[in-house]
């Protein structure tokens, strides 16, 4: 069964643009979460989606957003870009989210100069 | 809000040795969970824990659900080289909620003793 996976791996953009960040989840999956992991402030939760809606979202900017597909891949886009967005970013994906345990894809690394 | 209080935040170990970790918050989790990453990677889920006072096990791995339900630990043992990595603990206190209530510790640093 393939895993969660991410693209691009990595990613280098200047100030000001806007990116966009893709994650496909496992086959059956259907809750995908997005993270930014900093050196600082470790892993913090992005926003969750389920069957196509977002059901949970965490203290970011409305620079970051996110949306899901009929057949449950999600991207996540951030626009006007800050050097601190910066970061490797995650998402993980789990059957109906909740109490399930979630697993996570290997990340993008974007680099904003 | 939640917080994780992870520790020790680094050590290293030689190979053969034991290693123990911990992770404890004053508040109440339903879940716990155990990750490792490797450089440039995401996290790898090691051991779910469901159940005040479980204890699993994965090979070498042992992981316990604290009974009060605020604390877990984590064991090692015989390490290996390839143990090197950061391991993440990490607690859900919502069943059903979100996964938006996945908390995470700030990480453990495992690295070889030079």
């Amino acid at each position: 069964k393939a895993g969660v996976t991410q693209t691009p791996r990595y990613l280098i953009k200047t100030r000001g643009q806007q990116v966009t960040l893709s994650c496909s989840p496992i086959s059956g999956h259907r809750s995908v979460s997005w993270y930014q992991q900093t050196p600082g402030q470790g892993l913090q939760f992005l926003f969750e989606y389920f069957s196509e809606t977002q059901r949970n979202k965490g203290n970011f900017p409305g620079r970051f957003s996110g949306r899901q597909f009929s057949n449950s891949r999600s991207e996540m886009n951030v626009s006007t870009l800050e050097l601190g967005d910066s970061a490797l970013y995650l998402c993980a994906s789990s059957r109906r989210g909740g109490a399930e345990t979630q697993y996570f894809g290997p990340g993008t690394r974007l680099l904003v100069l | 809000g939640q917080q994780l209080n992870q520790s020790p935040q680094s050590m290293f170990i030689q190979e053969g040795e034991d290693v123990s970790m911990n992770c404890t918050s004053s508040s109440i989790f339903n879940t716990w969970l155990w990750y490792k990453q490797d450089p440039g990677e995401g996290p790898v889920l090691l051991i779910a824990l469901y159940k005040a006072g479980e204890l699993t096990s994965n090979g070498r791995l042992t992981a316990q659900f604290g009974i009060t339900r605020k604390d877990s630990f984590l064991n090692i043992s015989a390490s290996i080289p390839s143990d090197v990595g950061i391991y993440f603990c990490a607690g859900l206190s919502d069943y059903g909620g979100s996964q938006g209530n996945l908390i995470f510790g700030k990480g453990t640093k495992l690295s070889v003793k030079p």
